[in-house]
């Protein structure tokens, strides 16, 4: 497996504009999380699913956020509108069910909102 | 809700020095518990995991981490630092049942800084 495939890995936009991130996880996972990594706050999770359906999305900071994942190999993070405080590192990461396996992060998507 | 205490969010050690990086969690029943590092500019990888077998856990490149149930820890060890382990470390837990099964927590990290 090619592991977590994320795109694109750097993204320029311009603020108000949306922005769609993308996700392909492991084949068989069935986790798949989106965090977002900055200086100020560290690696936040903003909001996971099992099994395509999300189970926690508290860590999503605004309604300008939205993810889906509307199948087993496949996910979406849009933020509508951007603004320049988006600007972070995402990282879309999967795991097997039980917990006791470990999660596998994808390279990350660079954001920068101008 | 678990948290993870990583003491120390930059640690710089001589080459060929002993490298520790504490982490504690919080919860009563232990969890399962990894250590991730971070290159620059790439995505988190996993050094080693703990899930029940024996407490002293051996990761990839040199690093070993022990868990110890009476003080919640669960530090991770390098008898001698390279160049190539600068890097980020994470610590995280992950709950062996409940609502939030699968749900990794991850610390706020450790900068390691190796001297030449």
């Amino acid at each position: 497996d090619a592991g977590v495939i994320q795109s694109p890995r750097h993204e320029v936009t311009e603020m108000g504009q949306e922005v769609t991130l993308r996700c392909k996880p492991i084949s068989g996972h069935d986790y798949l999380f989106w965090y977002r990594q900055t200086m100020m706050r560290g690696l936040e999770l903003l909001i996971y699913f099992n099994n395509n359906v999300p189970i926690d999305d508290s860590g999503m900071p605004e309604d300008r956020f939205s993810a889906k994942m509307p199948n087993a190999s496949f996910s979406t993070l849009k933020i509508q509108p951007s603004e320049p405080r988006d600007s972070a590192v995402y990282f879309c990461a999967s795991s097997l069910s039980a917990g006791n396996t470990e999660a596998f992060f994808g390279q990350g998507t660079r954001l920068t909102v101008v | 809700a678990q948290s993870v205490t990583q003491l120390g969010s930059h640690v710089s050690v001589s080459e060929g020095a002993l490298v520790l990086l504490r982490c504690n969690y919080s919860s009563s029943v232990p969890p399962y518990l990894f250590w991730y590092v971070q290159y620059p500019n790439q995505g988190l990888q996993l050094l080693l995991k703990y899930t029940s077998a024996a407490t002293l856990v051996k990761g990839i490149n040199g690093f070993e981490a022990e868990f110890k149930k009476s003080e919640t820890s669960f530090h991770l060890t390098k008898p001698s630092a390279h160049m190539s382990d600068a890097a980020e470390y994470f610590c995280a837990v992950s709950e062996r049942r409940g609502s939030t099964l699968g749900r990794l927590y991850f610390g706020r990290g450790t900068q390691l800084t190796v001297w030449p």
